[in-house]
């Protein structure tokens, strides 16, 4: 069983420009979350998801930043018009219940904005 | 409003000392705690975690963590510490929506 792949791996965009993030979770998890790491931070919550649905997305910034799991495909992030604060490790993580909220990591889209 | 602290942002320690990492959490529901390790440039794994029963949670790697409910702390430990186990170290609880709540993290650094 494949674990949680994020790519790409390392993506690095211009200021302005827009940066597409993927998750494939692992088979058989229907829920889906994305975390950001600042440098010298901890993992901040931004959004969870399950299949064509958002369900808490509290924690994403209410301008450029959307995100999608839908029915096919990998959960998408997606940041419009990046500015260098949005440089980061972007981790997305998967569970196949809500109950104990242990959750799988993928390794992570570093991205840098230049 | 669910919080989890870590007390120590550093930790050096030598080859095979014993080691304790600090996490004191707050909540207002029932408690999930969770002990995360990322190695550079990696994701992170699940070393152990708390979700009821006995207060003593054994996790991977000769890890261990103790639940302390008065002392809302859940610090990790291990016996003897090897150089592999340098890495970053995340305490987190569950929150409201199945979301994890991260600490800042404690950099352990083994030296030999």
């Amino acid at each position: 069983n494949a674990g949680v792949m994020q790519n790409p791996r390392h993506l690095v965009r211009r200021r302005g420009q827009e940066a597409r993030l993927r998750c494939s979770p692992m088979k058989g998890h229907s829920h889906v979350y994305w975390y950001r790491q600042l440098p010298e931070e901890g993992l901040k919550f931004m959004v969870y998801l399950q299949k064509e649905n958002i369900i808490d997305e509290s924690g994403m910034p209410k301008e450029r930043f959307s995100a999608e799991f839908p029915k096919e495909g990998p959960s998408i992030l997606r940041i419009q018009q990046v500015v260098r604060g949005d440089s980061a490790a972007y981790f997305c993580a998967s569970s196949p219940r809500l109950a104990d909220g242990e959750q799988f990591f993928g390794p992570g889209t570093r991205l840098t904005v230049l | 409003a669910q919080s989890v602290t870590q007390l120590d942002s550093q930790v050096p320690v030598f080859e095979e000392a014993p080691v304790e990492l600090r996490c004191n959490y707050s909540s207002s529901v029932s408690v999930y705690l969770f002990w995360y390790v990322q190695y550079p440039n990696q994701g992170l794994q699940l070393l152990l975690k708390y979700l009821s029963g006995s207060t003593l949670v054994k996790g991977i790697n000769g890890f261990e963590a103790e639940f302390n409910k008065s002392q809302t702390s859940f610090h990790l430990r291990k016996p003897s510490v090897h150089i592999s186990d340098t890495a970053e170290y995340f305490c987190a609880t569950g929150g409201s929506q199945g979301n994890l709540i991260f600490g800042k993290g404690t950099k352990l650094s083994v030296k030999p």
